[in-house]
């Protein structure tokens, strides 16, 4: 089964309209890490979360870890054709510790928005 | 601005050829590199961690003869994908945890290899 379990799989919105995506494990998520792909591009980094209940925003981007550390969300409000790609969650669930530490992936949001 | 490198963002080899990717951190010394693969629609799959000046550590399930991965600088990783199939076309990723001791993971470019 999936480590890291993301939902939806994929979203279509209207432009203006706000938007969450979820990231949730049954493992604790020692850190957490949002980014965002273009189809056959590379990451592109947007947050990272490592305390439970910590919440960080970056222009209309909000993203929450929860308390309990197995649940993230990414909320987008009033989106953009610019955010539109895919949205990756990564989380280091296996306490590898130190400053390497390894990201497991979810399979990750598409997300499209319509003008 | 980029702060990995990769090189090339796309090639397409002959079965039974080998096929090098480069990884470069910019302006960072990065002693752990990280190379993942991504099937469509899939996940990133983690394949091996790159130490600079030792043996990459490989992921279960992934065969070091056929991944070969080189580390000879703090700045420079590179994968060599031995004696290609078809089966290894995907696209595979980089990245590096750099500049500063706590910044993100960042990624490279990716590259499509497509084995014909």
């Amino acid at each position: 089964s999936q480590e890291l379990e993301q939902s939806p799989q994929s979203l279509i919105v209207q432009e203006g309209k706000n938007l969450t995506i979820n990231c949730t494990s049954s493992k604790t998520l020692y850190g957490l890490y949002w980014y965002k792909q273009k189809y056959g591009e590379g990451l592109i980094f947007l947050m990272m979360l490592q305390k439970g209940g910590e919440e960080k925003s970056h222009e209309k981007i909000t993203a929450k870890l929860d308390e309990k550390k197995q649940q993230s969300s990414l909320h987008i409000t009033a989106s953009q054709p610019s955010h539109a790609g895919i949205y990756l969650c990564g989380a280091d669930i296996k306490n590898s510790g130190g400053s390497n530490y390894k990201l497991t992936f979810g399979k990750g949001t598409l997300l499209t928005v319509n003008p | 601005g980029a702060v990995v490198s990769q090189h090339p963002s796309w090639v397409i080899c002959k079965s039974g050829t080998s096929v090098k990717i480069e990884c470069r951190s910019l302006d960072f010394q990065a002693t752990t590199m990280f190379w993942y693969r991504q099937f469509p629609k899939q996940s990133l799959m983690l394949m091996a961690t790159s130490n600079e000046g030792s043996k990459a550590t490989y992921e279960q399930g992934v065969e070091k003869d056929k991944f070969l991965i080189n580390h000879a600088s703090l700045t420079l990783s590179t994968l060599t994908v031995t004696s290609a199939h078809p089966e290894d076309s995907s696209f595979y990723i980089c990245s590096a945890f750099g500049p500063l001791s706590n910044s993100p993971l960042h990624f490279g470019n990716g590259t499509r290899l497509t084995v014909t």
